[in-house]
């Protein structure tokens, strides 16, 4: 079974840009979370979706967006880029909410 | 709310050694509890988890942590360790008392086996 997959693996974008991020869970799994992670901060949830609804968020501004697809594929957006929002942001998907979960490689996100 | 707390950013073991990483938890309910591990520029990949039932877990690569209550901490542990094992751990807690709460991490623990 093919694992979480993430692209793109390596992103440069500028300030003020906006962004796109894109995870596709395994096979059968219906929920999918996404975290940012930083050296300082270690992992921060950010969301997570179940049958295309947000069922948890965590505490970022209203700049950090996401959504889910009927076949559960998760994307995640980041508008009016910031420095600090340079990072690693990690997908994990499970077949339940509030299942075992299984993380992606990440996309690198650096803001110049 | 939940927390969980690694209170040692770095730990160095000698190759062979016994390996231990500290993590202590706070929930209002009962813990859901797991350890994970990161390789450089990888995800994370599962190690162990307690649900409930025996204390003592055993998990991937010879790792195994021990639930405990009353301290609230959820050390991982491995007899003897390799220089492979070098890598960042993290400990993460779902509480369940309130419906479906979201995974909270600790802030990880580098650890380093010098051959």
């Amino acid at each position: 079974k093919a694992g979480v997959t993430q692209t793109p693996r390596y992103l440069i974008k500028t300030r003020g840009q906006q962004v796109t991020l894109s995870c596709s869970p395994i096979s059968g799994h219906r929920s999918v979370s996404w975290y940012q992670q930083t050296p300082g901060q270690g992992l921060q949830f950010l969301f997570e979706y179940f049958s295309e609804t947000q069922r948890n968020k965590g505490n970022f501004p209203g700049r950090f967006s996401g959504r889910q697809f009927s076949n559960s594929r998760s994307e995640m957006n980041v508008s009016t880029l910031e420095l600090g929002d340079s990072a690693l942001y990690l997908c994990a998907s499970s077949l339940d909410s509030g299942g075992l979960q299984f993380f992606g490689p990440g996309t690198r996100l650096t803001v110049l | 709310a939940q927390s969980v707390a690694q209170p040692e950013d770095q730990v160095n073991v000698a190759e062979g050694n016994p390996l231990t990483v500290k993590c202590t938890y706070s929930v209002s309910g009962n813990p859901y509890l797991f350890w994970y591990v990161q390789y450089p520029n990888r995800g994370l990949q599962f190690l162990l988890k307690y649900i409930t039932g025996d204390n003592l877990v055993k998990g991937s690569y010879g790792f195994e942590a021990e639930f405990n209550k009353s301290q609230t901490s959820f050390h991982l542990k491995k007899p003897s360790a390799l220089v492979s094992d070098s890598a960042l751990y993290f400990c993460a807690v779902r509480d369940t008392l309130s419906g479906n709460t979201p995974l909270v991490f600790g802030k990880g623990t580098r650890l380093s086996v010098i051959a």
